[in-house]
């Protein structure tokens, strides 16, 4: 009965493949998120979604595409892998304005 | 321009003790503060908060100090335990364009010593 998952929790693969990772959440919450943990541990926000709709774009490579098929699943697609892309990343989820829970994350290793 | 900041990277502690663990910001809009504890391998998980309008919430073991003035808050974990062990975040809720985004600072390695 997890409440925030990610698969795949672990992902290495080489450059200029495309990958996705997928998230889902049983908490009925109605906003979810992307963000990525780098190297030197900033987590910082890629996108969120709201009731399906696109709120939050930050500045990141446009080989990042996230997709929202219901508010309960929010995927990640990486297209053109690069090194620099090896990260740990993160969904999370929430009520809209309201504390975010986190999954488990999925690490990216590209070589 | 890092808007949420941890200065310490990592802080010992012995168990029984009482640990700070430190947290500033520049942004005043900030309108409300958590602190998330993460495990190795694991997601980070929700602590305890505290809204701007307030300067101390309690939660059992752990509470996390507001000073407004200062731009700083803390969580203080009493006594501390070897469970304890983590990595903490501290993060800044903000509205950005009418939309609210959440930044996180860059964790504390926390060690409870037996």
């Amino acid at each position: 009965d997890t409440a925030v998952s990610q698969t795949p929790k672990y992902l290495v693969t080489q450059m200029g493949n495309d990958k996705s990772i997928k998230c889902e959440q049983n908490l009925g919450h109605d906003t979810m998120y992307w963000y990525k943990q780098d190297s030197k541990k900033f987590l910082k926000i890629m996108f969120s979604y709201n009731n399906k709709e696109l709120i939050i774009n930050e500045t990141v490579p446009n080989r990042f595409s996230p997709k929202s098929p219901d508010k309960a699943h929010l995927n990640l697609h990486i297209n053109s892998l690069e090194l620099g892309d090896s990260a740990v990343y993160f969904c999370a989820s929430s009520r809209y304005g309201e504390t975010q829970y986190f999954g488990p994350g999925t690490r990216l290793l590209v070589l | 321009d890092q808007q949420v900041k941890q200065n310490s990277p990592s802080l010992s502690v012995q168990e029984g003790r009482i640990s700070i663990l430190n947290c500033d910001y520049t942004n005043s809009m900030f309108d409300y503060f958590l602190w998330y504890k993460k495990y190795p391998a694991e997601g980070p998980t929700f602590l305890i908060s505290i809204s701007s309008i307030k300067d101390k919430n309690e939660d059992g073991r752990f509470t996390v100090f507001l000073n407004k003035s200062a731009k700083h808050l803390s969580l203080h974990i009493v006594p501390s335990q070897p469970g304890d062990s983590a990595v903490y975040f501290c993060a800044a809720k903000g509205l950005y364009s009418g939309t609210y985004k959440y930044i996180f600072g860059t964790g504390t390695r926390l060690k409870v010593l037996a």
